[in-house]
């Protein structure tokens, strides 16, 4: 089967730094997504990591090691606008598919 | 500025109802799916399209069918509605060939009762 496992809630104070792990076991694997979605809104896209190392954009970071089968998503300078879900999502099938994980609720306290 | 949009935000249907769910994109992107997103499960694929009048069953079609009769317009239609549908459901639209990066309509909340 396909599978993705995250935490299912993280705590941080303002300021701090985060880190949010992804593991998976798919049939397919072309590369490794993350997704913000604050209740109400729309999922939005934060990175994809198709090789192996570390993408950096802005204060949001994303890693992966295929070896692993093992990503995550690291939030630095935390504000209290990151309180949101996050979802790590694997693009399988060829590509044109993903298979997403349960994903992480973080909660940033002041 | 990209845009999907989802036709209602909140619906409420009875049991054995037939509901339509409408998205619409204005990126004139090929690939365009549906998911529905349940506590500790995240969004898990019912259908996906990759062209008009093409679809493919993702994971969890069983109760689902899907319309894509125009490029822009993807409907999920839930022939009679039960109780275990109740869920939000999110539609997504991406170009075919470029990334990764899926766009999100801002999901509708659908309870059966």
């Amino acid at each position: 089967g396909q599978s993705l496992e995250q935490p299912s809630e993280v705590t941080a104070v303002e300021g701090a730094i985060v880190q949010i792990n992804c593991t998976y076991q798919t049939s397919g694997f072309y590369g490794l997504s993350w997704y913000q979605h604050h209740d109400g809104g729309a999922p939005t896209f934060l990175s994809y990591n198709a090789l192996d190392g570390l993408e950096e954009t802005g204060r949001f970071s994303s890693f992966l090691s295929r070896s692993d089968s093992y990503g995550y998503l690291l939030l630095q300078e935390l504000q209290m606008k990151d309180s949101a879900s996050y979802f790590c999502a694997v693009r399988d099938r060829d590509g044109q598919n993903f298979v997403f994980g349960p994903g992480t609720r973080l909660s940033v306290l002041p | 500025d990209v845009k999907v949009t989802q036709s209602s935000r909140y619906l409420v249907k009875r049991t054995g109802e037939k509901v339509f769910l409408e998205c619409v994109q204005d990126m004139d992107h090929e690939n365009m799916f549906w998911y529905r997103q349940d506590p500790g499960l995240g969004l898990r694929l019912i259908y996906f399209s990759y062209d008009v009048k093409m679809k493919e069953k993702g994971d969890i079609p069983e109760g689902y069918s899907v319309s894509r009769e125009k490029k822009e317009r993807f409907s999920l239609i839930l022939e009679s509605a039960s109780t275990n549908q109740t869920s939000m459901y999110l539609c997504a639209s991406k170009r075919q060939r470029e990334g990764a990066e899926q766009y999100f309509g801002p999901g509708t909340r659908l309870t059966v009762t």
